[in-house]
């Protein structure tokens, strides 16, 4: 009963660095996403996948990557971290029509 | 673009109290609405999905009503329990769309 598994929970990246946030789903469900989440702006979504090999930008993807080569993974690579990049990361599936799914979370700081 | 918002932003309550939590959209053309549960320092719990021809779900204490020509909803909670306390989040889905977040409800049962 894994569900949406994200690692690593915790990150300390410095400015320019880059890194990859990984997302992993045992669900078998095509729609995977990508969203952070900052005091006083909720939930903004940055990328998604309704399947795999195709993926599509959300509200906020700038300065983020994204592949789908499988079902089950969707990581998110930040190219060159930036301190505006300092926030909490989700991934989450489902299945077109359903319940979404969040993983645990990931907290990047950037310095 | 749909907008997301709910009220009040934080509600403290006793211990017994039946509270209700609300949610408004401003696009009422939806596909579903999610009501979520998020501890501090964790993800999103589904409490309820509400489709687009349904008026009510119901989960244990948990009631979620829909009026979409309204664009509403609300999240009916029975006889809080200071386990309760959380942020609960709104969000909905538009055909074709990706959710879009409320900004929460910071709940505090006490005892």
């Amino acid at each position: 009963n894994a569900g949406v598994t994200q690692t690593p929970k915790f990150q300390v990246l410095k400015t320019g660095q880059s890194m990859t946030l990984q997302c992993a789903q045992d669900m078998n469900h095509e729609y995977m996403s990508w969203y952070r989440q900052d005091p006083g702006m909720g939930l903004r979504l940055i990328h998604y996948s309704v399947g795999a090999g195709i993926t599509d930008q959300g509200e906020v993807p700038n300065g983020y990557n994204v592949s789908r080569s499988t079902t089950e993974d969707f990581p998110l690579r930040l190219l060159s971290a930036a301190p505006s990049q300092t926030s909490v990361y989700f991934c989450a599936s489902k299945k077109e029509g359903n319940t979404i799914y969040f993983g645990e979370g990931s907290w990047l700081t950037v310095v | 673009k749909q907008e997301v918002t709910q009220i009040p932003a934080a509600l403290s309550v006793p211990e017994g109290e039946n509270l209700v939590l609300n949610c408004s959209f401003t696009d009422s053309a939806i596909y579903n609405l999610q009501w979520f549960r998020q501890d501090p320092g964790k993800g999103l719990t589904s409490l309820l999905l509400i489709q687009s021809s349904q008026r009510e779900q119901t989960s244990g204490r948990l009631n979620a009503s829909l009026d979409k020509s309204s664009g509403r909803s609300t999240l009916y909670i029975a006889a809080s329990q200071p386990g309760d306390s959380a942020t609960y989040l709104c969000a909905v889905k538009n055909y074709g769309q990706n959710f879009v977040f409320g900004p929460g409800t910071r709940l505090s049962v006490l005892p």
